[in-house]
């Protein structure tokens, strides 16, 4: 699996957009970009994977680097609830997850 | 009802116990999971299976030891548990075809172990 390196902590203010970021510089052709997350108390939960192309959801958005080295995180809208750790994985289809410590979100009222 | 259910939610015990942690699914997975968490570190992957004959060591597995049951049962056992081994535990499943290009994972909600 690709070495991904991402903040350890960020902080926004509600009802705002933020952007998590991740850098994947030893990413290889196959892997794919995977998004989760962790809420208070609870297990993760993805939220977003992409391959090349920038991917949307009802969660979140994922734009991609156009050299896969970095992508981004997108969620448009921050509600309290979105307070989570956030990790950027890579892997490809028979790797088992490797989760780093991911990026603290605090969301501000 | 939930998709991945761990047994028991919340466990204390005494060094040198063994202990045995059950993880069941009904989501029809091949491929199951064994994670720990401990606090301000990520998950860290404990034992994983591909299917009911598969078993592989994952990052941590020392002192631990798994079984496979069947396809939705996975449990994992601390033969002798000791305090170091504190640690939320996390089953999580994931489909094991090959037309599963992105291998989502689904996780249970977690077993509290306390060593004393």
């Amino acid at each position: 699996d690709a070495k991904t390196t991402q903040p350890n902590s960020m902080e926004s203010n509600e009802e705002e957009p933020v952007h998590l970021p991740c850098n994947h510089s030893t990413i290889s052709g196959t892997d794919y970009i995977h998004w989760y997350r962790q809420l208070p108390s609870q297990g993760p939960e993805y939220v977003i994977h992409g391959l090349t192309s920038n991917v949307n959801n009802r969660m979140a958005s994922l734009a991609i680097a156009e050299d896969r080295k970095s992508s981004t995180l997108i969620l448009h809208r921050a509600t309290l609830r979105d307070a989570a750790v956030y990790y950027c994985i890579c892997l490809n289809r028979d790797d088992k997850i490797i989760f780093g410590k991911g990026t603290r979100l605090h969301i501000l009222p | 009802d939930a998709d991945v259910t761990q047994t028991p939610r919340n466990r204390i015990t005494k060094t040198g116990k063994r202990i045995m942690l059950e993880c069941s699914q009904t989501k029809g997975h091949d491929r199951m999971y064994w994670y720990r968490q401990d606090p301000g570190l990520g998950l860290r992957l404990i034992y994983y299976s591909f299917d009911v004959k598969d078993i592989n060591k994952g990052e941590i597995s020392d002192g631990y030891s798994v079984s496979r049951q069947a396809q939705a049962k996975f449990s994992l056992s601390l033969e002798s548990a000791i305090p170091n081994q504190t640690a939320l535990y996390f089953c999580a499943t994931s489909e094991g075809r090959a037309s599963n290009a992105y291998n989502e994972q689904f996780f249970g909600p977690g077993t509290r172990l306390t060593v004393l």
